[in-house]
C-alpha cells in the first residue's frame, strides 16, 4: 500500500532562516503528492501540490519538487516568518483519485 | 471563499454512547471524506462518499461507524458505541467533480473524548 515518512519535529527555526521538511513517499503507480499545512486551531489547508514527476509545486514562498528518483517532495522556503509556524503534513494521492495517504506531520515553530 | 463546516467543535461522550458528528460540505462538491487523527499521530482515512454510497473505506472504518447523507447539505459520521480508543480529531472533507485530480477541502475538525 502506498505510505508517506515525514521527518519528525519540532523544528524550531529563527525568523528568515532557511526551512526543509523532508518527505518521502512509496506507492504503487503514479501518486499526486501534496504538502498542507494546519494552524493552530483550524484544518488542513492545501499549501502546494504536484501530480507528476518533475513538477514545482510552488505557494506563498514554499515550494516542492517531486522526485520521482528519490521517491521524495521535500517542502523548502528561503525564508520562513513568525506566522509559518503551523503543522505541515505531506500527502499522498494514488491514480484514482481518492483517499490521501499523510505522513506523521512536522511541527514547525518560527522564532522572532 | 466556500468552505467545509464541522459541529460540534469538541465532544465529550462516555463509553458506550452513540455519536453524531456533522459536516457541511461545499455545495457544489459531490465527493465526502472522514478522516481522523489520534493525538499524536498520523491523520488516517477512514471512508470516502459518492453519490449516496460509500466508495471505499480503511480498516479502521468497522460495523460501529456509518456515514449518511440526510439532506442535501449535511454529511454526518455516526459511532454507534464509542470506545477509548475513539478519542480523536474528526476532519471532515469534501471534493469537486470537474478532475479526478481537484484537491480535497477540509473542515476545521471535531475533537471527540471519549470519557
Amino acid at each position: 500500500g502506498n505510505s508517506v515518512t515525514q521527518m519528525e519535529g519540532p523544528v524550531t527555526l529563527s525568523e528568515e532562516a532557511f526551512l526543509t521538511i523532508n518527505c518521502t513517499y512509496t506507492a504503487t503507480g503514479y501518486p499526486s503528492l501534496f504538502w498542507y499545512v494546519q494552524y493552530p486551531g483550524e484544518g488542513l489547508q492545501l499549501l502546494l501540490k504536484a501530480t507528476k514527476a518533475d513538477d514545482k509545486g510552488s505557494n506563498k514562498g514554499f515550494e516542492a519538487t517531486y522526485r520521482k528518483e528519490t521517491t521524495s517532495f521535500h517542502l523548502e522556503k528561503g525564508s520562513v516568518q513568525v506566522s509559518d509556524s503551523a503543522v505541515y503534513f505531506c500527502a499522498s494521492r494514488g491514480d484514482a483519485g481518492n483517499m490521501l495517504t499523510f505522513g506523521g506531520g512536522t511541527r514547525l515553530m518560527v522564532k522572532p | 471563499e466556500p468552505e467545509v463546516t464541522q459541529t460540534p467543535s469538541h465532544q465529550v461522550t462516555q463509553m458506550g454512547q452513540e455519536v453524531i458528528l456533522r459536516c457541511v460540505p461545499i455545495s457544489n462538491h459531490l465527493y465526502f471524506y472522514w478522516y481522523r487523527q489520534i493525538l499524536g499521530q498520523k491523520v488516517e482515512f477512514l471512508v470516502s462518499f459518492y453519490n449516496n454510497e460509500i466508495s471505499e473505506k480503511s480498516e479502521i472504518f468497522d460495523d460501529q461507524f456509518s456515514v449518511e447523507r440526510p439532506d442535501g447539505s449535511n454529511f454526518t459520521l455516526k459511532i454507534r458505541s464509542t470506545k477509548l480508543e475513539d478519542s480523536a480529531m474528526y476532519f471532515c472533507a469534501s471534493r469537486g467533480v470537474t478532475s479526478v485530480l481537484s484537491e480535497q477541502y477540509f473542515g476545521p475538525g471535531t475533537r471527540l473524548t471519549v470519557t
